[in-house]
């Protein structure tokens, strides 16, 4: 998916164990998104940024921490890894009153 | 009640079949609107915004009804590779994206 690059792809971590997801992009979007999908249930937003700097909190944001240092770069921190994380997360880019953009996702297992 | 609830079907069509799917939001304010498609462990991609004069692409075709807060969406002349879960979404305040949990489609040969 040219544009926004997700690392890793996949991650199985043991429950009480810390990680980052990256989320890169190279289209110079405003904002950024990091979202949970989880069967049956739709893409829920975690946390969001609208510029360099800036984070907020979206649905479900318990258990999570961001970073946008860069522009370029949006960060999803997994403090404490629990099973009820186990999920797949996907990164969006987007401007204001426009569709967002997909990254290819990243599975994550928590055991 | 979901902000934004989708029949999750499967709908199984026929190819040539037409085939269409309602959703509905509980946002009144809410001014824009998407349908997004999903393949099996992809990530969304977006198919059509809908505008409230409708509009078509191809084979699809995208109708707003503000005052029933529904959208729907018709595709014609079913293929093969239509075969994908189907996500509306809502756009609050111009940044936020709130997704449905989508539509199965399968259309068989």
């Amino acid at each position: 998916n040219a544009g926004v690059t997700q690392t890793p792809k996949f991650r199985v971590l043991k429950t009480g164990q810390s990680m980052t997801l990256l989320c890169a992009q190279d289209m110079n979007h405003e904002y950024m998104y990091w979202y949970r999908q989880d069967p049956g249930m739709g893409l829920r937003l975690i946390h969001y940024s609208v510029g360099e700097g800036t984070t907020a909190k979206g649905e479900v944001p318990d258990g999570y921490n961001v970073s946008r240092l860069k522009k370029q770069n949006f960060l999803l921190g997994l403090e404490s890894a629990a099973p009820s994380q186990t999920s797949v997360y996907f990164c969006a880019v987007g401007d204001s009153n426009q569709p967002q953009h997909f990254g290819d996702g990243t599975r994550l297992s928590i055991l | 009640r979901k902000e934004v609830e989708q029949d999750p079907g499967p709908f199984n069509v026929p190819e040539g079949a037409t085939v269409a799917f309602n959703c509905t939001y509980s946002n009144s304010a809410s001014q824009s609107f998407f349908w997004y498609r999903q393949d099996c462990r992809k990530e969304p991609k977006l198919l059509m915004s809908v505008y409230s004069s409708g509009n078509e692409d191809g084979r699809f075709t995208a109708q707003l009804n503000r005052a029933s807060q529904y959208i729907s969406l018709l595709i014609r002349d079913s293929k093969l590779s239509d075969s994908a879960t189907y996500l509306c979404v809502d756009m609050e305040y111009g940044n936020k994206l709130v997704f449905g949990a989508g539509t199965i489609l399968r259309v068989k040969s």
